[in-house]
């Protein structure tokens, strides 16, 4: 199994929501991602989880807020987001000793009214 | 960041080999090149890496030059499918896992 998956692929929130996004694989990776791409442009990183534990923040703002319960899931909790927020969300895994070899989920797609 | 250079487009018949080159002139000695694609509206796909070696999967070729600051990758019969944005990325040392995607090329292989 080499599918990364992700729920919802899509959503629609608005500024006053709470709302999660949630990711798994099953790969027995110990490394898993967020990425954030706006339309038409490159993904960017917007964090790291290893081990479960949070080892990179790309400065992202605290509206946005990760979890890694378990190794095999991650979340990405959301609240008061701005209408800018509005993007494609990926998620992605890898083997700890080849981070650099990542599986991206397909992606939830949010709109923020 | 990690910047590399790369066309923003480039065309391809079907059949035919298709080269994307990329500059990666700020690389370090123990930093990998890594290729991905994205094909419209799907996630990011891995495609092949390399540190100095050529190498070879079932997807592509990479070729490294000698001196490292740039790369191409190969697909040797391109077909409608492949079709997709490519990136070249570079990552390694106290950054690996970290991919600073940049603006890539949109390959677009015609029939």
């Amino acid at each position: 199994d080499t599918e990364v998956t992700q729920t919802p692929k899509h959503l629609v929130m608005g500024m006053t929501n709470k709302k999660s996004l949630k990711c798994e694989q099953h790969m027995g990776h110990r490394a898993m991602y967020w990425y954030k791409q706006k339309a038409k442009k490159p993904p960017e990183l917007m964090f790291v989880y290893s081990y479960e534990k949070l080892s990179i923040n790309e400065s992202v703002p605290s509206r946005f807020s990760p979890e890694c319960p378990n190794s095999s899931l991650l979340n990405l909790h959301l609240h008061a987001l701005q209408p800018e927020d509005s993007a494609l969300y990926l998620c992605a895994s890898s083997q700890d000793r080849t981070p650099g070899t990542q599986y991206f989920g397909p992606g939830t797609r949010l709109l923020v009214l | 960041d990690a910047k590399t250079t790369q066309p923003p487009s480039m065309d391809c018949a079907e059949g035919r080999a298709a080269n994307l080159p990329c500059n990666h002139s700020t690389i370090s000695g123990n930093e990998y090149v890594y290729w991905y694609r994205q094909i419209h509206s799907q996630g990011p796909q891995y495609i092949i890496h390399g540190l100095k070696n050529n190498e070879t999967n079932e997807m592509a070729s990479l070729i490294i030059t000698e001196d490292r600051k740039s790369s191409t990758l190969i697909l040797p019969h391109a077909t409608l499918r492949d079709t997709a944005v490519y990136y070249c990325i570079y990552a390694g040392g106290t950054s690996y896992g970290k991919l600073t995607f940049g603006q890539g090329t949109i390959l677009t292989v015609h029939p």
